[in-house]
């Protein structure tokens, strides 16, 4: 049962554009939630989180929205850059002392084209 | 500070024998959390310890272990190998929310 979705594999964008990634989650107890950046070999790199108690949250070139009635986030990259190119995981956590543990979901792999 | 460090980054052992891994956390982190990565099945969550205490538990047969020291370094174990038990395995320590990952260590079992 897989608790948390990305139902896209791939995302190819040109440079400058807006990259925008998707995740989808099944379980309701879920109450904060993570994107991470992935090289290969690497582990994975905070980038942005939300709770939710919010909607939305902005850091620099970077937006999550959170939509909870349809258990959906967004991952918004404005502008997308060569260098944002990655595999990019949504994680989910539910709370209390499950902070700790963080759902993942497959990952979307980021192509941005010069 | 300085980041999440694991040792060793690579290791090699054949079916069958036992491993350690090592994770040194943040400074000030207590939290720390264990992940496997395969290409079937991503991400997926072993246990976190916090205060030397295992908190959380994911869905791993009794091989996978760990433990966490007084200074918050932890380690983990995996007995008695399987071909299967070939991953990247990353640590995460944090001190709210938010965790933090080290480069981790990519197991093969030949």
């Amino acid at each position: 049962d897989q608790q948390v979705k990305q139902n896209s594999p791939s995302l190819s964008v040109q440079e400058g554009r807006i990259s925008i990634l998707n995740c989808d989650y099944t379980n309701s107890m879920f109450d904060y939630f993570l994107w991470y950046k992935k090289y290969p070999a690497e582990g994975p790199t905070f980038l942005i989180s939300i709770s939710s108690i919010k909607d939305k949250n902005e850091d620099g070139r970077f937006t999550v929205f959170l939509n909870k009635s349809a258990k959906h986030l967004s991952l918004h990259i404005v502008p997308s850059q060569p260098g944002d190119s990655a595999v990019y995981f949504c994680a989910a956590s539910d709370g209390g002392t499950s902070y700790g543990k963080l759902t993942f979901g497959q990952g979307t792999i980021l192509t941005v084209h010069p | 500070k300085a980041g999440v460090t694991q040792t060793p980054r690579y290791l090699i052992k054949t079916r069958g024998q036992q491993v350690t891994l090592s994770c040194s956390p943040i400074s000030g982190h207590r939290s720390v959390s264990w992940y496997q990565q395969t290409p079937g099945q991503g991400l997926q969550f072993l246990f976190e310890y916090f205060s030397e205490t295992q908190r959380n538990k994911g869905n791993f047969p009794g091989r996978f272990s760990g433990r966490q020291f007084s200074n918050s370094r932890s380690e983990m174990n995996v007995s008695t190998l399987e071909l299967g038990d070939s991953a990247l395995y990353l640590c995460a320590s944090s001190d709210v929310i938010e965790q933090f990952f080290g480069p981790g260590t990519r197991l093969t079992v030949l």
